[in-house]
Parts: structure tokens; C-alpha cells; sequence
């Protein structure tokens, strides 16, 4: 079973840069693509990016490119997000997200977040 | 990609049925039939609740159902109850990306 954790949340300025962690502490990590969503303070959710199984395809959010990252270590059962150049409107809690390795699966688990904050 | 519209809440007594839809194009909703849906209680991850339309998980009440209409897909609540007080959001493959639902308020009355 998929049991996702986040790390590397935290208070950044603007302009500044930030690495997400997301570990799995099942056994089939390989197996699934996962994915980046993130929800700012009293708003919804929006996609932010995607990696597959062995980092083939990686698409991002359009508000997002250019300036953040995705990336997996399969063998640490990891995903990571660099953000740089963060904005005020990057503020949010950022949730890491698996999918089976088909088109267009669902999220069918989600870590439990990590917030990140962008304030001078 | 702008959020797919979804009314910003709904209500019902327990025991009655709520529907929640959310509004996309042939470009997503219409376009696939990867529409999933998502029940998320204050300060807690999304859940998944409805996947490929209309398809439930394991583990998630029979009360929920999915289905679409062209561009519309819709998340049916029967018999509610006060456990599915909550924020709920619809998501759409749209080619290589995907795109959330601007959320529904679920109120038990």
C-alpha cells in the first residue's frame, strides 16, 4: 500500500527557492506516476505537476513552468519538487499525489501536505 | 486552464440525495472518460471517492455515484449523512494535464 509522506515546507522570501520531499513507505513506488497539487488558504485545488514511473514524460501546470522542477529517486521511493523564483501566490499547502500507470488515472492517494509560505 | 465551474454549495437533510456537476468542454470532461471526484474535510488530504466516471473504489459507500452528459459530469450523494459534510471537487484529464473542479460545499442540514 502507498503511504506518502511530505517534508520541506517552510517560510521562504520572494525570489527565493525550495525542495519538496515526498516518500513512500510502501514497497510499489516504482509503480505508480505521481503528481504535485497544491492548495493555496481558503481556495481550491490545482494541479501542479506530473512525473511518470521512470521519469519519461514530466508535464507542469502552466503557472508553474519555468520556475519549479519535478523529479523521482525510484530507489529512495521519492518524489521531489524544486521550486525557484517563488511568487506570494505560490503560498500554499503543497500535497504529493500517486496514480496508477495508465492515461488519465485517478489520484488515489495523497500525502497528508506540507504548507509553504512566500512573505517578505 | 481555468477551474471547471462547480456550484459553490449544496445542501440537504440526512436520508435526502444531493447532486454536484461540474461544467467542462469536449476538450476535457466531454473529451475523456477520466473524470474523478474528491471529498476533502477541513484541514485533511483529498480523498478519492469516483474515478473513470462513474467507478468506485474500494472501501467508498455505495451512496456515491458518478455519471456525465456531454460536458457535464455529476457526483450524487444518497441518503446523507452528516459524515459527508464536506468540500468536494470534480477533476478532468485534459491531454496530458489535468484540472480540478472549483469545488462544492456539501451542508448536512
Amino acid at each position: 500500500e502507498v503511504q506518502l509522506v511530505e517534508s520541506g515546507g517552510g517560510l521562504v522570501k520572494p525570489g527565493g527557492s525550495l525542495r519538496l520531499s515526498c516518500t513512500d513507505s510502501g514497497s510499489t513506488f516504482s509503480n505508480y506516476a505521481m503528481n504535485w497539487v497544491r492548495q493555496a488558504p481558503g481556495k481550491g485545488l490545482e494541479w501542479v505537476s506530473f512525473i511518470s514511473t521512470s521519469s519519461t514524460y514530466i508535464f507542469y501546470a502552466d503557472s508553474v513552468k519555468g520556475r519549479f522542477a519535478i523529479s523521482r529517486d525510484n530507489a529512495a521511493n521519492s518524489v521531489y519538487l524544486h521550486m525557484n523564483s517563488l511568487r506570494v501566490e505560490d503560498t500554499a499547502v503543497y500535497y504529493c499525489a500517486s496514480q496508477p500507470r495508465r492515461t488519465g488515472s485517478p489520484f488515489d492517494n495523497w500525502g497528508q501536505g506540507t504548507l509553504v509560505s512566500v512573505s517578505s | 486552464q481555468s477551474a471547471l465551474p462547480q456550484p459553490a454549495s449544496v445542501s440537504g437533510s440526512p436520508g435526502q440525495s444531493v447532486t454536484i456537476s461540474c461544467t467542462g468542454t469536449s476538450s476535457d470532461v466531454g473529451g475523456y472518460n477520466f473524470v474523478s471526484w474528491y471529498q476533502q474535510h477541513p484541514g485533511k488530504a483529498p480523498k478519492l471517492m469516483i474515478y473513470d466516471v462513474n467507478n468506485r473504489p474500494s472501501g467508498v459507500s455505495d451512496r456515491f455515484s458518478g455519471s456525465k452528459s456531454d460536458n457535464t459530469a455529476s457526483l450524487t450523494i444518497s441518503g446523507l449523512q452528516a459524515e459527508d459534510e464536506a468540500d468536494y471537487y470534480c477533476m478532468s484529464y485534459i491531454s496530458s494535464r489535468y484540472v480540478f473542479g472549483s469545488g462544492t460545499k456539501v451542508t448536512v442540514l
